[in-house]
């Protein structure tokens, strides 16, 4: 079946610091791609997706790309806010979604 | 986007008993998932809930220990039945619109 490797956290930056968490996933075929967020005390959230390779997909300043040939899905934010602390999950999708482990943010003023 | 609503938000519930969580949709879909997240772990789907039809569960998730029901486009429930201090979870449900997944606030369930 599918299965995601995420990177472990906690992650602890800096405001205005570079972001990268690394995601690579194994699946049959070429799922769609999706990072999702939890904020403290909420729900799940979609961040940003792709659906075929090389797309890029981008929100609220995060960016990631599809990149068939290494099978990977790298979260990137060029600055970030201690707001962006949360729960960041990669999840490859085909019929329903396959989490990853989760990465913790931690953003420190 | 979609406005689902779950509930309970959160449970104490003791070994053995039963508790059910409820989904309700703003808008028909036509598949609902269920997820689990245990302490400190990813989110693990259970099932896909269609109408009609029985639930499809994964590997390691069963009928008698999870029943769903899905009575119409708009609502799901999900049952964790006998439980025990294992099933202590954060319990998600979860639907597809236009591509996008949109997931309930979660219920949080400990099992004394």
């Amino acid at each position: 079946g599918d299965s995601v490797t995420q990177m472990e956290g906690p992650v602890t930056l800096s405001e205005e610091a570079f972001l990268t968490i690394n995601c690579t996933y194994t699946a049959t075929g070429y799922p769609s791609l999706f990072w999702y967020v939890q904020y403290p005390g909420e729900g799940l959230q979609l961040l940003l997706k792709a659906t075929k390779a090389d797309d890029k997909g981008s929100n609220k300043g995060f960016e990631a790309t599809y990149r068939k040939e290494t099978t990977s899905f790298h979260l990137e934010k060029g600055s970030v806010q201690v707001s962006d602390s949360a729960v960041y999950f990669c999840a490859p999708q085909r019929r329903a979604l396959t989490f990853g482990s989760g990465t913790r943010l931690q953003v420190q003023p | 986007s979609a406005v689902i609503s779950q509930k309970p938000s959160r449970d104490i519930c003791q070994r053995g008993t039963s508790l059910t969580i409820q989904c309700q949709v703003d808008s028909q879909v036509t598949m609902m998932f269920w997820y689990r997240q245990q302490p400190g772990q990813s989110l693990t789907l259970i099932a896909t809930a269609n109408q009609g039809s029985e639930a499809t569960y994964e590997s390691g998730f069963v009928i008698d220990k999870f029943p769903i029901s899905r009575p119409n486009l708009t609502f799901s429930t999900l049952t964790v039945s006998n439980m025990s201090p294992e099933d202590s979870s954060i319990y998600l449900c979860s639907v597809e619109r236009n591509e996008k997944l949109f997931f309930g606030s979660g219920t949080q369930l400990s099992v004394l």
